[in-house]
């Protein structure tokens, strides 16, 4: 059974780090590509990263990039979300996903976790 | 860049159907879509992948009574029989080859009545 277990989140000021883990298991991890998605409270779904499979390459929203840096460590089969420099507006739910990448630019998230709670506020 | 456009809120009675619809910007009729379905406080699950010619493969465990199909800019989502459990929120995503990354519709509220 695939599951993803994030952790990490909580309460920190604006300007604050934080750094959100996902534990992967039911799977070979090494062979996904990985994602973030966050749910702003009451809002919708937006993608905030990937990463490909080797961690050869990260992809980022434009409102993250330069502040967020995704990770995937293989060998402990664990995904990261190093966030610097937090805003009010990355206030959110945090998802691990299992990306279903058929080509670029045809991109899924076929698993998610239940999410850690982020909040950035003085 | 590609836009999602979701109707907020749709009804439907126990045991009825219901058709979600997810509707492509201009210019982008010819991008696959994914549905996901979020119950209240639990992560989304992926039900399907709609291409613009209708056909679809499903997440695992998909029960039958969830299809997709597709005309043009719009993608469709047609669940059957509804049960309580599928009152929940819906949303549809694509990626944009623009490159500004995976984006998602606004969400459908879907009330089982």
């Amino acid at each position: 059974e695939v599951q993803l277990v994030e952790s990490g989140g909580g309460l920190v000021q604006p300007g604050g780090s934080l750094r959100l883990s996902c534990a992967a298991s039911g799977f070979t991890f090494s062979n996904y590509w990985m994602s973030w998605v966050r749910q702003a409270p009451g809002k919708g779904l937006e993608w905030v990263a990937n990463i490909r499979q080797d961690a050869s390459g990260e992809y980022y929203v434009d409102s993250v990039k330069g502040r967020f840096t995704i990770s995937k460590d293989n060998a402990k089969n664990s995904l990261y979300l190093q966030m610097n420099s937090l805003r009010a507006e990355d206030t959110a739910v945090y998802h691990c996903a299992r990306g279903l990448f058929y080509s670029n630019y045809d991109y899924y998230f076929d698993y998610w976790g239940q999410g850690t709670p982020v909040t950035v506020s003085s | 860049q590609v836009v999602l456009t979701q109707s907020p809120a749709a009804s439907a009675s126990l045991g009825a159907s219901v058709k979600l619809t997810c509707t492509l910007s201009s210019g982008h009729s010819s991008n696959a879509i994914g549905w996901y379905q979020q119950q209240p406080e639990k992560g989304p699950r992926f039900l399907m992948k709609i291409n613009s010619d209708g056909s679809h493969i499903k997440g695992d465990g998909i029960p039958d009574r969830f299809s997709g199909s597709s005309s043009g800019a719009e993608r469709y989502l047609t669940i059957s029989s509804l049960q309580s459990e599928d009152e929940a929120e819906y949303y549809c995503q694509t990626w944009d080859t623009g490159g500004t990354g995976g984006v998602f519709g606004g969400g459908t509220k879907l009330t089982v009545l």
